[in-house]
Parts: C-alpha cells; structure tokens; sequence
C-alpha cells in the first residue's frame, strides 16, 4: 500500500492566519485529494489538486480560502487562509491510481487544526 | 443532489452478535469503497466492490454491492471488541476515479 505524509500533524493556530499543509506520497500516483473532517463528521471533498494546473474545486471552497499547488506526481500543498474557528477540522490528503493499488483510495494521517 | 446514507448512524452492539450497516447513495455508480476510521486516526481501506454483485469477505467483515438498488451492505459476524470504530461507505460518481462522496458514517461499539 502507499504511504501518504502529512505535515503538520497538529497545530494550534492564530484567528487571521494561515497554514500550508504538506503532503507526500512515496510513488507516483496519478490523482490526489484533500478533504475535510469537521469534528464527529463524516468527509467532505475539498478540491482535486491537479499536476501543474489549478486546482478543481468543489461546491463551497474557493481557491482564495483553499490554495492548492501540485508542483510534481507525489506532492501537494494545501493551505487554510485567514482561519476562523469554523476552519477547526481534519485535513486530510488521499492518492489514488497508483499502479500496485488497483482502484484503492489511501489516506495520509491526517493535519489536525485547532484555530482559536 | 448527490447524496450517500448510511444506517445506523450510531450502533451499539454485543460481543458475538450479527449486524448490518446499509449505505444507499443516489445516483447510479459501480465503484463503492468501505473505510474504517479509528479514534483520532485516519481512514483504512476495508472493501473495494466495483461491480454488481460484489461481495468481498475479511475475517467477521463482508461487504456487497447492488448497484441496481443503489445499496451497499457491511455485515458484521460475531462482533468483537476490536471492531469498534466508525465505518464509512464511499461511492464514486465519477467513474473515472475522481470524485469520492462519503456517508454519514456508522459509529459502531461492541460491548464485551
């Protein structure tokens, strides 16, 4: 299976600023995601982050809140800007296509935030 | 819309016993995905079932797909203990692999 790291795992952020989540994935894949868990919720997809074009973004997220870069196949970015504390979720990033995994979705560990 | 249930939402079960979580979902697909997340943990790849008919089985966990009824079922055998988590039904609208739309989730606890 693919290993998927996030960083950071946790953070306690200010209200008005901004954190860039990172994640790395350890074998090229041809799609990766970010979603977002509020707490005691189930998933809500964020965005398609596309390989060197913008990213696809879903009903509700708008890439001036959600910036997202995918410089390269196994690396993407995601950063909350200007938090409130309704930005207090799990971010987590997800890979799929890669060739040993069939149609399996993975998840990296997840970005814990805290905005207060 | 594009909507994905499940029921229960939340199940409290007994160690031994049998039980069925149910996720409908909306709109015609054949790619259906089921996770568990534990606790302050991200989400384990269970079941994939991409076509009718699937049914995939892992120790006391099977999984089926109708894509006619637009119905995926998780069928627990026996619960144990280390089952309790939070399961997630996930179907893919886009066929092409790249919109995932997750149920409500079930938490499931099994009392000893």
């Amino acid at each position: 299976s693919a290993v998927i790291s996030q960083k950071p795992s946790r953070d306690i952020c200010q209200r008005g600023t901004s954190l860039t989540i990172q994640c790395q994935v350890d074998s090229q894949v041809t799609m990766m995601f970010w979603y977002r868990q509020q707490p005691g919720q189930s998933l809500t997809l964020i965005a398609t982050a596309n390989q060197g074009s913008e990213a696809t973004y879903e009903s509700g997220f708008v890439i001036d809140k959600f910036p997202i870069s995918r410089p390269n196949l196994t690396f993407s970015t995601l950063t909350v800007s200007n938090m409130s504390p309704e930005d207090s979720s799990i971010y987590l990033c997800s890979a799929t296509g890669l060739l040993s995994s069939g149609n399996t979705i993975y998840f990296g560990e997840g970005s814990w935030l805290t905005v207060v | 819309e594009l909507k994905v249930e499940q029921n229960p939402l939340f199940l409290s079960m007994q160690e031994g016993k049998n039980y069925t979580i149910y996720c409908n979902y909306s709109t015609t697909s054949d790619r259906l995905y089921w996770y568990r997340q534990d606790p302050g943990k991200s989400l384990e790849s269970l079941f994939v079932l991409l076509s009718n008919g699937a049914v995939k089985q892992e120790g006391r966990l099977m999984a089926s797909l109708d894509t006619k009824a637009r119905l995926s079922t998780l069928h627990i055998t026996a619960a144990v203990h280390d089952l309790s988590a939070t399961y997630f039904c996930a179907v893919d609208y886009s066929n092409t692999g790249n919109q995932f739309y997750f149920g409500t989730g079930t938490s499931l606890t099994v009392i000893p």
